[in-house]
C-alpha cells in the first residue's frame, strides 16, 4: 500500500520560501510511470494543482505559479519536495502531495494522497 | 486554463435518495474527468476516474457518466457516510483544474 506523508514548517514569513517534503512509502518514486504531484487548498476553498515531477525527473508547473515554484526529487530517500518562493498570505493553504497514475488515454488521476499539511504565511 | 464548473455548490438529500452531482468543462475534455470525495479535515479520495470507471474499493452505489463537456456523479442510494464535498477534476490539459466542489448534506 502506497503512503505519502508531507513534512515541513507550518509557519512561513512573507517574502520567504516555503519548503515541503513528501516521503513516499510502499513504492519507489523512481519506478513505474507515475507523476508525483503537489496540490494545495486554501481554507474553505477548492483545490489548485501546483505541479508535478515525473519518474524521469522532468517537471511541469502551473503557469500561475511557475515563476516561483520548483519541484525536485531525492530518490535515495524516496522523497520529492516543493519550494515556493516570495510567499504572501495568499499562499496560506493545506498542501497535499499526491501520486498521479496514468491510464489508457495518456492522462492521469490522483489515486494516493498525503494527509495534507497546513502552511500559514504570516509575520 | 480549462474551467470546471460545479453547480450547485451545495445540496441536501435524504438517506436512500438517488443523488446526481453535475460538472461542466469550459471545453471538450473527452473522458479525462475524475471525481473525488473529501470529508472535513481529510485528503480527497478518488471515486471515479476516466468519467465512468469505479476506483477499486469504492462502493458500487457511486457511478459516473458523461463525455466532452458535461459529466455527472451519481449516488444511487444515499448513505449517511456520503456526507462530504465532491470535486471533479480534468486531466485533459495542464494545468489540471478542479471544480469548486459540491457539498452534499444529509437531511
Amino acid at each position: 500500500q502506497v503512503q505519502l506523508q508531507e513534512s515541513g514548517p507550518g509557519l512561513v514569513k512573507p517574502s520567504q520560501t516555503l519548503s515541503l517534503t513528501c516521503t513516499v512509502s510502499g513504492g519507489s518514486i523512481s519506478s513505474g510511470s507515475y507523476y508525483w504531484t503537489w496540490i494545495r487548498q486554501p481554507a474553505g476553498k477548492g483545490l489548485e494543482w501546483i505541479g508535478r515531477i515525473y519518474t524521469s525527473g522532468s517537471t511541469n508547473y502551473n503557469p500561475s505559479l511557475k515563476s516561483r515554484v520548483s519541484i525536485s526529487e531525492d530518490t535515495s530517500k524516496n522523497q520529492f519536495s516543493l519550494k515556493l518562493s516570495s510567499v504572501t498570505a495568499a499562499d496560506t493553504a493545506v498542501y497535499y502531495c499526491a501520486r498521479g497514475s496514468p491510464y489508457a488515454s495518456g492522462t492521469y488521476f490522483f489515486d494516493y494522497w498525503g494527509q495534507g499539511t497546513l502552511v500559514t504565511v504570516s509575520s | 486554463d480549462i474551467q470546471m464548473t460545479q453547480s450547485p455548490s451545495s445540496l441536501s438529500a435524504s438517506v436512500g435518495d438517488r443523488v446526481t452531482i453535475p460538472c461542466r468543462a469550459s471545453q471538450s475534455i473527452d473522458n479525462c474527468l475524475h471525481w473525488y470525495q473529501q470529508k472535513p479535515g481529510k485528503a480527497p479520495k478518488l471515486l471515479i476516474y476516466a468519467a465512468s470507471s469505479l476506483q477499486s474499493g469504492v462502493p458500487s452505489r457511486f457511478s459516473g457518466s458523461g463525455s466532452g463537456t458535461d459529466f455527472t456523479l451519481t449516488i444511487s442510494s444515499l448513505q449517511p457516510e456520503d456526507s462530504a464535498t465532491y470535486f471533479c477534476q480534468q486531466s485533459y490539459r495542464s494545468p489540471y483544474t478542479f471544480g469548486q466542489g459540491t457539498k452534499l448534506q444529509i437531511k
